[in-house]
């Protein structure tokens, strides 16, 4: 069984574009959570999708935005990207979503602003 | 705010001796624990759990105890393998579903 994929695993911006990062959940999981990772901050959730509807929202500001697609893939966007933002960006999936569910993570993609 | 803590940000151990990592944790709304273990350039993986209706919950060569009085869990691994030379990640889940809380995490190093 295949594992979650992220891509693209590496990215590097400038000030102010916008990036966009996607997810493929392991078969038949459909939810989806995205978290950020920085050395000061530890791995921050960002949001959680659920049959295509956010149902849980961290504590970041609207520049991070999420969407999930009918076969389970989500999208993260960062619009006017911001130094601060560069960061380890990881998913995670599993089959319903619900408390102590085993929550699988991807490898991550690492962007960088500059 | 942090809601979990690991204070040590890193743990130095000779093969086959005990590593010990420790969480801490303020929000009493938390009912389920976990840890992860995080190799370079790979995501977490979870490790083990345990359910705050329980104080230890053993899988090989792990086992996860937690004192719900002292908001406080622990991770021991015996014996301690090179392999296991990672950052070991406390993680927490409350009433919102699958959201869950990290520490910063413990750079583990085994020393052969």
């Amino acid at each position: 069984k295949a594992g979650v994929t992220q891509t693209p695993r590496y990215l590097i911006k400038t000030r102010g574009q916008q990036v966009t990062l996607s997810c493929s959940p392991i078969s038949g999981h459909r939810s989806v959570s995205w978290y950020q990772q920085t050395p000061g901050q530890g791995l921050q959730f960002l949001f959680e999708y659920f049959s295509e509807t956010q149902r849980n929202k961290g504590n970041f500001p609207g520049r991070f935005s999420g969407r999930q697609f009918s076969n389970s893939r989500s999208e993260m966007n960062v619009s006017t990207l911001e130094l601060g933002d560069s960061a380890l960006y990881l998913c995670a999936s599993s089959r319903t979503g619900t408390a102590e569910e085993t929550q699988y993570f991807g490898p991550g993609t690492r962007l960088l602003v500059l | 705010d942090q809601q979990v803590k690991q204070n040590s940000p890193s743990l130095s151990v000779q093969e086959g001796r005990i590593s010990i990592l420790n969480c801490d944790y303020t929000n009493s709304m938390f009912d389920y624990f976990l840890w992860y273990k995080k190799y370079p350039a790979e995501g977490p993986t979870f490790l083990i759990s345990i359910s705050s209706i329980k104080d230890k919950n053993e899988d090989g060569r792990f086992t996860v105890f937690l004192n719900k009085s002292a908001k406080h869990l622990s991770l021991h691994i015996v014996p301690s393998q090179p392999g296991d030379s990672a950052v070991y990640f406390c993680a927490a889940l409350g009433t919102s579903g699958s959201r869950l809380t990290f520490g910063e995490g413990t750079q583990l190093t085994v020393n052969p």
